[in-house]
């Protein structure tokens, strides 16, 4: 089966300070995407950040950014400047296929102290 | 521009009775992707519909079933309910093209619970 693995079930992280969430997927293709996304307590799924494996240059989105190691099969959350709206489950998903379904992780949930 | 929308919020039902979601997609998106999510987990693809068609379906069995309507809204229909199927089921749309991975958007799901 292909997996995404999330292995941390859960993080703390000081306000104003960097966290980092990791992920590993596995796939036999070439050509897929990844993605984090952030579900709070609220419960809607939203996007966080998106890479695509055929780029070399990892993704940045203002306090986000992403460590790809494709030969690896990592793919780590970096959040900057970390603030208490940070606070949610964080999943690492994988887009393959001709439908392009994804294939979540079982998450991280993420606090942030004040 | 309209994010996806899902009705209803919450639910509760018995077990064999049969349920109804739906899914209003994103202004300009063709596809629409149902999950469902149980407690404490990540989100199973159940299916995909595209043009009023399914396009590719995850292990789920066929008492779930669903439509995608010529707007791009969809259903999940579940026959038989059985506790197992409590959970938040989740609706996605996109834009998808044959070469091409686009982003899928999601709603804020129904909470399905099945007594």
């Amino acid at each position: 089966a292909q997996t995404v693995t999330q292995s941390q079930p859960e993080m703390s992280v000081q306000e104003a300070e960097t966290v980092t969430l990791s992920c590993t997927y596995d796939t036999s293709e070439s050509d897929y995407y990844l993605f984090w996304y952030k579900q709070p307590p609220s419960r809607q799924m939203i996007l966080v950040i998106r890479q695509e494996a055929y780029k070399q240059q990892n993704a940045t989105e203002n306090r986000f950014s992403v460590n790809f190691q494709k030969a690896a099969k990592s793919f780590s959350l970096k959040i900057s400047d970390s603030q208490l709206g940070d606070a949610a489950m964080y999943f690492c998903a994988r887009s393959t296929g001709a439908n392009s379904k994804l294939t979540f992780g079982k998450g991280i949930t993420l606090s942030v102290r004040p | 521009e309209t994010g996806v929308t899902q009705s209803p919020t919450h639910l509760i039902k018995t077990r064999g009775q049969q349920v109804t979601l739906r899914c209003s997609s994103q202004s300009g998106h063709n596809t629409v992707s149902w999950y469902q999510q149980a407690l404490g987990q990540g989100p199973q693809f159940i299916f995909q519909y595209y043009r009023e068609e399914e396009n590719g379906r995850g292990n789920f069995p066929p008492r779930f079933s669903g439509l995608q309507f010529p707007n791009y809204s969809s259903e999940l229909n579940v026959n038989a309910l059985e506790l197992d199927d409590s959970a938040l089921y989740l609706c996605a749309s996109s834009t998808w093209t044959i070469s091409t991975a686009d982003t899928q958007y999601f709603g804020p799901g129904t909470r399905l619970t099945v007594l």
